[in-house]
């Protein structure tokens, strides 16, 4: 079975500073996609970033990148220049290419401190 | 401007009384989605759509109904059935079944008394 793990239930930094999620999934699949998703505590899930798992080259926009790890199968969020609209619920998600379903991790709790 | 909308934003149900979430997409993409959302827990699927008039179940349909009738809608029922409806919804919609990504409404928030 597919699974997403978010080991960190809750990460601080401070403002301005650099912070990195982690998050580790587990597939037989070779073709995916990985995400990274937002939830502010307006509780709107916001796209942050995707990577392809055929593209070796990570993901990047803006503050926002990915280490990707296939072989480690390791998907890790990187946020630069932390600002205080960055505080909020931080989910990875993962779908194969042959299945329409998002497999979700638990989420990690993003606090940004002034 | 394009998005997804969700209402209400909060719902009360009582006991036994059936209840319908409403989703609206204005962004002609074909497939839409169901998830209910837990405390400390990651999203799951409740039902997805991929065309008009097709549906099926995710992983927690049991309790739950759809119906797509239009391209834009996506209402989600709320049965007597489901025994602990306490959650919080999110829809979600995609180009397609396929290699798009998903992108989400703001959410509905169900409560019972």
């Amino acid at each position: 079975a597919q699974t997403v793990t978010q080991s960190q239930p809750e990460m601080s930094v401070q403002e301005a500073e650099t912070v990195t999620l982690s998050c580790t999934y587990d597939t037989s699949e070779s073709d995916y996609y990985l995400f990274w998703y937002k939830q502010p505590p307006s509780r709107q899930m916001i796209l942050v970033i995707r990577q392809e798992a055929y593209k070796q080259q990570n993901a990047t926009e803006n503050r926002f990148s990915v280490n990707f790890q296939k072989a480690a199968k390791s998907f890790s969020l990187k946020i630069s220049d932390s600002q205080l609209g960055d505080a909020a619920m931080y989910f990875c998600a993962y779908r194969a290419n042959s299945n329409y379903q998002l497999i979700w991790g638990a989420g990690t709790k993003l606090i940004i401190k002034p | 401007d394009g998005g997804i909308t969700q209402s209400p934003k909060y719902l009360f149900r009582k006991e036994g009384q059936n209840v319908t979430l409403s989703c609206e997409q204005n962004l002609n993409h074909d497939a839409m989605y169901w998830y209910r959302q837990d405390p400390g827990q990651g999203l799951r699927l409740i039902y997805y759509s991929q065309i008009v008039n097709d549906f099926q179940k995710g992983d927690i349909a049991e309790g739950y109904s759809v119906s797509r009738e239009k391209k834009e809608s996506f209402p989600l029922t709320v049965t007597s059935a489901q025994k602990n409806p306490t959650a919080f919804y999110l829809c979600a919609s995609s180009i397609s079944r396929g290699r798009e990504t998903q992108y989400f409404g703001p959410g509905t928030r169900l409560l019972v008394l």
